[in-house]
């Protein structure tokens, strides 16, 4: 069974606030990294598939980073705002077929 | 974007009944869809893929003759809890990946709350 460990498991912060959470997974035999943004009653939606080593990518104001060698991903969201709030899953794995963590629940007060 | 629509979004059933869940995409075809479950305060787990034209195949553990599934078409893919049990409530979610990518991007469902009385 693979582990994949998201840190923190629940985040409050300001509106405006940056913020940042982390996506922990095997270092070995590495396929690719998902986030997911799931927003309360509806469908999770895919923010990112991240492949190589040291990828970074970015959707407006939320951005990614990926270490495949120390396995960990970062997800960063600046100037937080109130629509930011929901669940970051990170998947590892191929697509469906990926191991995901718990989620980062994070909510964002204005 | 892509759209999976599921339904129902949440059921209540007794104990002994069955219940189907459906997924369907709504602009694409989806030649293969994946079933989780998800307890409390627990991840989302897969249960099974299923492919359209043949059989489901199933994670370790998962009861294939509880969890029928069944892809009838390139749109539609079914779960069916079969004599349902109050162990069987959860969170059921369905995706399907978009094809034709290098690293397939899935589109989900919004899920289907059961609870059995």
């Amino acid at each position: 069974i693979l582990n994949v460990e998201q840190s923190p498991q629940s985040l409050h912060v300001q509106e405006g606030d940056s913020t940042n959470f982390t996506c922990s997974f095997p270092s070995s035999n590495f396929y690719a990294l998902h986030w997911y943004r799931w927003e309360t009653a509806k469908s999770p939606e895919a923010l990112f598939v991240m492949t190589l080593n040291g990828d970074e990518k970015k959707k407006g104001r939320i951005s990614a980073t990926l270490n495949t060698k120390e396995g960990y991903s970062y997800l960063y969201i600046k100037g937080s705002q109130p629509e930011d709030s929901a669940t970051y899953l990170c998947a590892f794995g191929d697509a469906g077929k990926s191991t995901f963590g718990d989620g980062t629940t994070l909510t964002v007060k204005p | 974007g892509a759209v999976v629509s599921q339904h129902p979004s949440w059921v209540i059933c007794k104990s002994g009944t069955s219940v189907k869940i459906e997924c369907r995409s709504l602009d694409f075809q989806a030649t293969t869809m994946f079933w989780y479950r998800q307890f409390p305060k627990q991840s989302l787990m897969l249960m099974a893929t299923s492919n359209e034209g043949s059989k489901a195949t199933y994670e370790q553990g998962v009861e294939k003759d509880k969890f029928l599934i069944n892809h009838a078409s390139l749109t539609l893919s079914t779960l069916t809890v079969t004599s349902a049990h109050p162990e069987d409530s959860s969170f059921y979610i369905c995706s399907a990946p978009l094809g034709g990518q290098s690293i397939e991007k899935l589109f989900f469902g919004s899920g289907t709350q059961l609870s059995v009385l």
